[in-house]
């Protein structure tokens, strides 16, 4: 009830195009779904949140499109640049904040 | 810009011995998290706090202790080091709690 399922554990995209991350959750009560990324040797650092009452948010190369009925949410990079490689966790919170396992993006040159 | 500021990046220290990791920020925010991040588990929750002075389990508490004697700084204590605490630690604040975290840099923690 309380797990977000995040897939792929790894990714390679080449340079310029779609990198596509996905994360399931069970518990409805959820309200409040960010995501973020993590460069080698930094700690995580927020990128980009949604709130279940809209199915689309978008900053600059950066989209979360989120399924309430699916209870689906998603993270697409498009026109991605190696900067993008990192490692990225979904998550998931209400009264307790809810990690996905992450997934390692690699961006070929 | 909020600054959470972990005392070191990396720290190697001998079993059964007692280890402090210092955490400080830096906006006066009232919620600190102490999180360790192990390869294929992700983030898991060590202890959090919501005041000075509070502090609550996580998901995983046992092994560690924590003190917040200052709204600011937010110290992990691995009462009695143990090979299976080797792993990176990661402190959080946040204004709101569960919402918008400020992470630290992370203290990579080797026990030999």
């Amino acid at each position: 009830q309380q797990q977000v399922k995040q897939s792929p554990q790894s990714l390679i995209v080449q340079k310029g195009g779609i990198s596509i991350i996905n994360c399931a959750y069970e518990n409805t009560a959820f309200d409040y779904f960010p995501w973020y990324q993590q460069f080698p040797g930094k700690g995580p650092a927020l990128l980009i949140a949604i709130r279940p009452d809209v199915s689309e948010k978008k900053e600059g190369r950066f989209t979360i499109s989120f399924n309430k009925s699916a209870k689906q949410f998603s993270l697409h990079i498009m026109d991605s640049q190696p900067g993008d490689s990192a490692t990225y966790f979904c998550a998931a919170s209400d009264d307790k904040i809810i990690f996905g396992k992450g997934t390692r993006l690699h961006i070929l040159p | 810009d909020v600054k959470v500021t972990q005392s070191s990046r990396y720290l190697v220290k001998r079993t059964g011995e007692k280890v402090f990791l210092e955490c400080v920020q830096d906006m006066d925010h009232e919620n600190m998290f102490w999180y360790r991040q192990d390869p294929g588990l992700g983030l898991r929750l060590i202890y959090f706090s919501y005041d000075v002075k509070m502090k609550e389990k996580g998901d995983i508490p046992e092994g560690y202790s924590v003190s917040r004697e200052k709204k600011e700084r937010f110290s992990l204590i691995l009462e009695s080091a143990s090979t299976n605490q080797t792993s990176m630690y990661l402190c959080a604040s946040s204004e709101v709690p569960n919402y918008g975290y400020t992470f630290g840099s992370g203290t990579r923690l080797t026990v030999v």
